[in-house]
C-alpha cells in the first residue's frame, strides 16, 4: 500500500506478558517515530529513526520498551512486560526527512493490558 | 505548564458559522508550527503549517503571534466533515525532528 502500516490494529494482552507492534513506513521516507496515545492526551514521543543514523531513544518510558529499525524500512516496538498503564493507542508515522513537519501516520496499534 | 496547551473543547458550533481557537506555547524560541486534524479513532493529519506572516488554505487560515506565544486556526463555513479534533503541533529551535504535541481541541459542527 501506499501509507504508513501498522499491525496489530488491537492487541488485547495480560499484564506480564510481551507484545510486539510492527510498523511498514512509506517506501524511501527516511524519518520514522513512534508516538504514544492515551485518551484525551497529546501524542508522547517514544522514539525516532532516521537513516543510519543511532536513534533518538529518550522518549521511551521504561527499559521495557525497546525498538528497532531493520535496513531502514520496517520497525517493531516491542514492550516487556507488559503493565496496565501501557495501555494506550500506538502510533507509527513516517516522513521524508525529519525536518519537514508533515508526518504520515499508520492507524495506530490499540494495545490493551488487562 | 504544558509546554503546548489547547482548549479541549468541545466546541459546538452550528453549520455555516466561523469558528476560532488557539493554541499557546511555553518555548519562545520554538520555530515552526503546524496544525494537524485527527477524526475519532483515526490517525492525525497534517491540515496545514504556519507561517509567520499567517496563511490561508481555502477556508483555514492560521496565524501566529510571535510576541504572545500563541497560533490560532481558524475555520470559516464550517462544514459537518470539519467535526474533528484539531492538534497544535510545535517545533523547538535545538531541535530539527522533535515535535511537540497539543492534547487537541475537539470540535463538532451541528446541523
Amino acid at each position: 500500500g501506499a501509507g504508513v502500516s501498522q499491525s496489530p490494529s488491537n492487541k488485547v494482552t495480560e499484564k506480564g506478558k510481551d507484545v510486539e507492534l510492527r510498523c511498514d513506513p512509506i517506501s524511501g521516507h527516511t524519518a520514522l517515530y513512534w508516538y504514544r496515545q492515551s485518551l484525551g492526551q497529546g501524542l508522547e514521543f517514544l522514539i525516532y529513526f532516521q537513516g543510519n543514523s543511532a536513534p533518538d531513544k529518550s522518549g521511551l518510558p521504561s527499559d521495557r520498551f525497546s525498538a528497532e529499525r531493520t535496513g531502514g524500512s520496517v520497525s517493531t516496538l516491542t514492550i516487556q512486560r507488559t503493565q496496565q498503564e501501557d495501555s494506550a493507542v500506538y502510533l507509527c508515522a513516517s516522513s521524508l526527512e525529519g525536518y519537514t513537519g508533515e508526518l504520515f501516520f499508520g492507524e495506530g496499534s490499540r494495545l490493551t493490558v488487562l | 505548564r504544558k509546554e503546548v496547551e489547547q482548549d479541549p473543547g468541545p466546541f459546538n458550533v452550528p453549520e455555516g458559522a466561523t469558528v476560532a481557537f488557539n493554541c499557546t506555547y511555553s518555548n519562545s524560541a520554538s520555530q515552526s508550527f503546524f496544525w494537524y486534524r485527527q477524526d475519532c479513532r483515526k490517525e492525525p493529519k497534517l491540515l496545514m503549517s504556519v507561517y509567520s506572516s499567517g496563511n490561508e488554505d481555502g477556508r483555514f487560515t492560521a496565524q501566529l503571534n510571535r510576541a504572545s506565544q500563541y497560533i490560532s486556526l481558524l475555520i470559516r463555513d464550517s462544514k459537518l466533515s470539519d467535526s474533528a479534533t484539531y492538534l497544535c503541533v510545535v517545533r523547538p529551535l535545538d531541535s530539527n525532528y522533535q515535535l511537540i504535541w497539543g492534547a487537541g481541541t475537539k470540535l463538532i459542527i451541528k446541523p
